[in-house]
């Protein structure tokens, strides 16, 4: 099992509020990322990470934003939750072996902003 | 044209049924290949890598062929719990180093 959390699980949240959703991994990877992902779709990278003090956005633009201030979190922040928002968001960190890269996810995060 | 390209199904097979899924890719600079499984709800885990010459763990089969961009996986003997969305993922290197996901190929194995 990879030692990748999530917090919180679930989380129903009016429109407007702030919410940060928590990521902390404690494998030591330099690489981390956040996807979203509407049931039944694909994943979308929105913001990712090479290391303390380095982000950078994806490919699926986001209102959100993330920081690097230590190397095993990784939050994201939604300043005004909109029910737009509403989705699964995911966390990632990687390592890379032998040549390969391999990816673990967290349970995710799952969203819902009425 | 997406990166990566699945049939996304879902495949209904009975119980000890041999599927297989293929997925495409367009970025020749593509320099690894893996299968994830995805259960409802929950997150994506490795399945297994992809190599060149092709790779076995146990009852799946994953073969790449680089000449046609084309990843294949194939599920002998299916189990009940074989049932989940597959995922083709390509590992793209230089500038900006990233996995890049499939949408995801369903299977659903019946009794």
């Amino acid at each position: 099992e990879a030692d990748i959390y999530q917090t919180p699980r679930y989380l129903v949240i009016g429109t407007g509020k702030k919410i940060t959703l928590e990521c902390s991994q404690t494998m030591g990877h330099d690489k981390m990322y956040w996807y979203q992902q509407d049931p039944g779709m694909e994943l979308h990278l929105i913001h990712y990470s090479y290391g303390v003090n380095s982000t950078e956005k994806g490919d699926l633009s986001s209102e959100s934003t993330v920081s690097r201030i230590r190397t095993e979190h990784f939050p994201l922040t939604l300043e005004s939750a909109r029910p737009s928002h509403t989705s699964q968001y995911l966390c990632a960190s990687s390592e890379e072996r032998l040549g390969a890269i391999e990816q673990y996810f967290g349970p995710g995060t799952r969203l819902t902003v009425t | 044209r997406k990166e990566v390209e699945q049939d996304p199904g879902p495949f209904n097979v009975p119980e000890g049924a041999t599927v297989a899924f293929n997925c495409t890719y367009s970025n020749s600079a593509s320099q690894s290949f893996f299968w994830y499984r995805q259960d409802c709800r929950k997150e994506p885990k490795l399945l297994m890598s992809v190599y060149s010459s092709g790779n076995e763990d146990g009852r799946f089969t994953a073969q790449l062929n680089r000449a046609s961009q084309y990843i294949s996986l194939l599920i002998r003997d299916s189990k009940l719990s074989d049932s989940a969305t597959y995922l083709c993922v390509v590992y793209v290197s230089g500038g900006y180093n990233k996995l890049i996901f499939g949408a995801g190929t369903r299977l659903a194995v019946h009794p």
